[in-house]
């Protein structure tokens, strides 16, 4: 079954600083989506990725899948305290609303 | 307009004991989800409800049980609650033509001692 990876776990950046976090998949992906969540919260829907080569923007957040489908980077521009949280990139397999979850990545922002 | 509501937030069960988790959305979702958040596991998708009257497994529905009230209401049982089933549970509703985005409820910390 399909399975996904983040790097690194967890990330501590000066605010002010650039920062990529990333979602490896052992097979080809059909979509990429990518959600955040604040700490004792649910998630909160960020984008969607599908196509090959696709990149998309939310605000300072920009998330890239590459040509192969099997990779998406999460940037964030000049981070602040409010990306602070846990990152997470779920994939959908062949049938609809299972997605399955990479375990995401914990970002600290340093004042 | 208050989203995605879960009941308790938080909870501690002893082993063999049941309870079930109360989740309703008010943005007329057809469909619902319920997932649990491990330590360094992600989330994990139990059961979901693509559309009212239905509900199918995901990937670990062993233990638990679902109904789907009405189109607002999902709930999640535990029959028999097992220290194994310790987790946070999330609730999550969304359109179905675009049920890849979803809508988190703030989650249940369940605890099974």
């Amino acid at each position: 079954s399909q399975e996904l990876e983040q790097s690194p776990q967890s990330l501590i950046v000066q605010e002010g600083k650039n920062l990529t976090i990333n979602c490896t998949s052992s097979k080809t992906l059909y979509g990429l989506y990518w959600y955040k969540q604040k700490y004792g919260e649910g998630l909160i829907f960020l984008m969607m990725l599908q196509k090959g080569g696709e990149e998309k923007s939310h605000e300072k957040i920009t998330a890239k899948l590459d040509e192969k489908k099997q990779q998406s980077s999460l940037h964030i521009t000049a981070s602040q305290p409010s990306h602070a949280g846990i990152y997470l990139c779920g994939a959908d397999e062949d049938s609809n609303y299972q997605l399955i979850w990479g375990a995401g990545t914990k970002l600290i922002i340093k004042p | 307009n208050a989203g995605v509501t879960q009941t308790p937030k938080f909870q501690v069960l002893k082993t063999g004991q049941s309870m079930t988790l109360q989740c309703a959305q008010d943005m007329n979702h057809n469909s619902m989800y319920w997932y649990r958040q491990d330590p360094g596991m992600g989330l994990r998708l139990i059961y979901y409800s693509a559309s009212e009257g239905t509900t199918d497994k995901g990937e670990v529905p062993n233990g638990y049980n679902v109904s789907r009230l009405n189109k607002r209401e999902f709930s999640l049982r535990l029959e028999s609650a097992a220290p194994s089933q310790t987790s946070v549970y999330f609730c999550a509703s969304s359109e179905r033509w675009a049920w890849y985005e979803q809508y988190f409820g703030p989650g249940t910390r369940l605890t099974v001692t």
